[in-house]
């Protein structure tokens, strides 16, 4: 069965640093996600990307986030300067179209001293 | 905010049905309902979703009530590893997106 694939699984890293998520979407699917959860707290939505444009973004996703599609099948989040708070998991989602069920990534845990 | 609303926790005995249910009064004709678990802080597992009819999986039963305003999920023989926070989620009409609430967490207890 096809799934969505995150790496690393695990990342530790200083504030100030710049850090790169990444994920495989499921093949066929068009729609891209990420969300994230800080330890104890709801997941969030940051942003979704369609078409090789951010479709809607959160208030959460400011100038320190960027999302790209570098290639066929990878979907970045890039976090340019890390602060103590980015410290989350981090997920990707995938659906195939807009109102379609998106399908989640297994998460990036973003450790930030 | 999330358009539903679920009891913050629950327990159920192995082997036993359990049931978990969500207000969604505010849901929208052509708003489907959608239901995820996350295990443990891994990623938010899809269960099933529906829009009027009553749904069934492999995994778990979906009944919504016929002015749609609540839904049970039904799990039908829970086992341990059915423990787990459970959300039950109304995507927003316009990009789709996922509000997350808190959730229902559910204990299977032997």
């Amino acid at each position: 069965e096809p799934e969505v694939t995150q790496t690393p699984s695990h990342q530790v890293t200083q504030m100030g640093q710049e850090v790169i998520l990444r994920c495989v979407p499921i093949s066929n699917h068009l729609y891209f996600y990420w969300y994230r959860q800080i330890l104890g707290q709801k997941v969030e939505f940051l942003v979704s990307f369609y078409n090789n444009e951010i479709s809607e973004k959160s208030e959460i996703f400011d100038d320190q986030f960027s999302v790209e599609r570098p290639d066929g099948s990878n979907f970045t989040l890039k976090i340019r300067s890390t602060k103590l708070e980015d410290s989350a998991m981090y997920f990707c989602a995938s659906s195939e179209f807009l109102e379609e069920t998106q399908y989640f990534g297994p998460g990036t845990r973003l450790l930030v001293l | 905010d999330a358009k539903t609303t679920q009891p913050t926790s629950m327990d159920c005995a192995e082997g036993r049905a359990a049931n978990l249910p969500c207000n969604h009064s505010t849901i929208s004709g052509n708003e489907y309902v959608y239901w995820y678990r996350q295990i443990h802080s891994q990623g938010p597992q899809y269960i099933i979703h529906g829009l009027k009819n009553n749904e069934t999986n492999e995994m778990a039963s979906l009944i919504i009530t016929e002015d749609r305003k609540s839904s049970t999920l039904i799990l039908p023989h829970a086992t341990l590893r059915d423990t787990a926070v459970y959300y039950c989620i109304v995507p927003m009409d316009s990009n789709y997106q996922l509000i997350w609430g808190a959730g229902t967490k559910l204990i299977i207890k032997p």
